[in-house]
Parts: C-alpha cells; sequence; structure tokens
C-alpha cells in the first residue's frame, strides 16, 4: 500500500515553455500532497502545500504564479513550471499523506527536468 | 539554529556492523518522527517512523526517540553494502501539516 506515482519520470523542454508534472496516489486517497525540488547534492526543498479543493500554500521564496499547483482531486495533483528556464532545472518530487493522525509521508519516483 | 540537525557524513561502516545514524531537532512542539533512505538519484522511501519515546524495531532497523533530549536516531544491524544510502530524518511538529527535513547523513557500508 500507499503507492505515489509520477509522470514523466523526466522531461526535456526549451526555455519558454511550460511544463506539468503529474502526482497520484494510487491506492489510498491523499488529503494533502506536497511538492519538493532537490539539486544535485542538496536536500530536499518544500516548495509548497496543496490540500484538495484549496489553494497551494507555498514556501516563502516559491513564486506561485511560476510554480502552478492544482490539487483537483483526492488521488491527483499537478505542478505546472510555466515558462521554463535552465536554472528550474531540477529533480521534482511529489509526496502524499493519509491524513488524519497520520503524517508519513509517501514519495512518488521524482521527475527530472532538464531546461535547454 | 536549524530545526533539524544530522552531520552529513559519511558514515563509514563494515560489512554486518551496526551503523548508527543521529539526528537532533530543535522544536519541543515536535510529535512525530521519520526515517527516510534516499538513494543517489531516487526519491525518499519511508523506513521508520516513531511517535512516542523509547525503542521501535522493524527487521534490522531500530528507532529510538528520547524527547527530554531531543533527539531520534536510527540503527540498523547487519549493514549491508545495499544500505549504502543518504538516510534523512524528518519531523513534524504539532499543528502543522508538513515535515522538516534534515540535510541527511551519507552511510557507506564497506564489504
Amino acid at each position: 500500500g500507499a503507492v505515489v506515482s509520477q509522470h514523466p519520470s523526466w522531461v526535456i523542454c526549451k526555455s519558454g515553455t511550460s511544463v506539468k508534472i503529474e502526482c497520484r496516489s494510487l491506492d489510498f486517497q491523499a488529503t494533502t500532497m506536497f511538492w519538493y525540488r532537490q539539486f544535485p547534492k542538496q536536500s530536499l526543498m518544500l516548495m509548497a502545500t496543496s490540500n484538495e479543493g484549496s489553494k497551494a500554500t507555498y514556501e516563502q521564496g516559491v513564486e506561485k504564479d511560476k510554480f502552478l499547483i492544482n490539487h483537483a482531486s483526492l488521488t491527483l495533483s499537478t505542478l505546472t513550471v510555466t515558462s521554463a528556464h535552465p536554472e528550474d532545472s531540477s529533480f521534482y518530487i511529489c509526496s502524499a499523506r493519509h491524513g488524519g493522525d497520520s503524517y508519513e509521508q509517501y514519495f512518488g519516483p521524482g521527475t527530472r527536468l532538464t531546461v535547454t | 539554529q536549524k530545526e533539524v540537525e544530522q552531520n552529513s557524513g559519511p558514515l563509514s561502516v563494515p560489512e554486518g556492523a551496526i551503523a548508527s545514524l543521529n539526528c537532533t531537532y530543535s522544536d519541543r512542539g515536535s510529535q512525530s518522527f521519520f526515517w527516510y533512505r534516499q538513494y543517489s538519484g531516487k526519491s525518499p522511501e519511508l523506513i521508520m517512523f516513531i511517535y512516542s519515546n523509547g525503542d521501535k524495531e522493524d527487521g534490522r532497523f531500530t528507532a529510538q526517540l528520547n524527547k527530554a533530549s531531543q533527539y531520534v536516531s536510527l540503527l540498523i544491524r547487519d549493514s549491508q553494502p545495499s544500505d549504502s544510502a543518504t538516510y534523512l530524518c524528518a519531523v513534524n511538529i504539532e499543528g502543522y501539516q508538513k515535515v522538516t527535513f534534515g540535510i541527511g547523513t551519507k552511510l557507506q557500508v564497506i564489504p
């Protein structure tokens, strides 16, 4: 149980284009999903927290107009990187939480984004 | 002061030995504690969580929590080369949805 998928696993795009990444909880309903970014040899950096049906809460320094998050259902959240630039190249990872008294997060396999 | 502190390592142990990974946290309101394993180029995988003071064992892994001293540790018995990875400590503060991650400790198990 507690399987989270992400699609695509990797993507290459040109500077100025937008990229959408999907995160799905496959065998449970996720009341909360999280989006992280990780640069090489660095720790996870939380970008935003999203609850189903609500606007995402972004961490300080993360541009909400650039990183659009939609959590339309209890099993799906999407992250859209708008007008991507080479500095946005990174490993994007989502995680999902059951909810209630359970705070464990289960991570998706990640999406490696390269902007050329 | 960082909220969750870990030694980045690397921590090198011989195969078959016990690996001891430590983590300290600053907020006394912390209520849930997690250990994740992350292989290079992969996403983190939850291996243990602990909510109460004391020890929690799962196979070769034991998590230890001491809220008075504000530390949590992970013991890996009979370490295997496949255990070589970065181990992330994560802490949830009561009332918050998110968890705070430490920088991670890189473990190397030498055959």
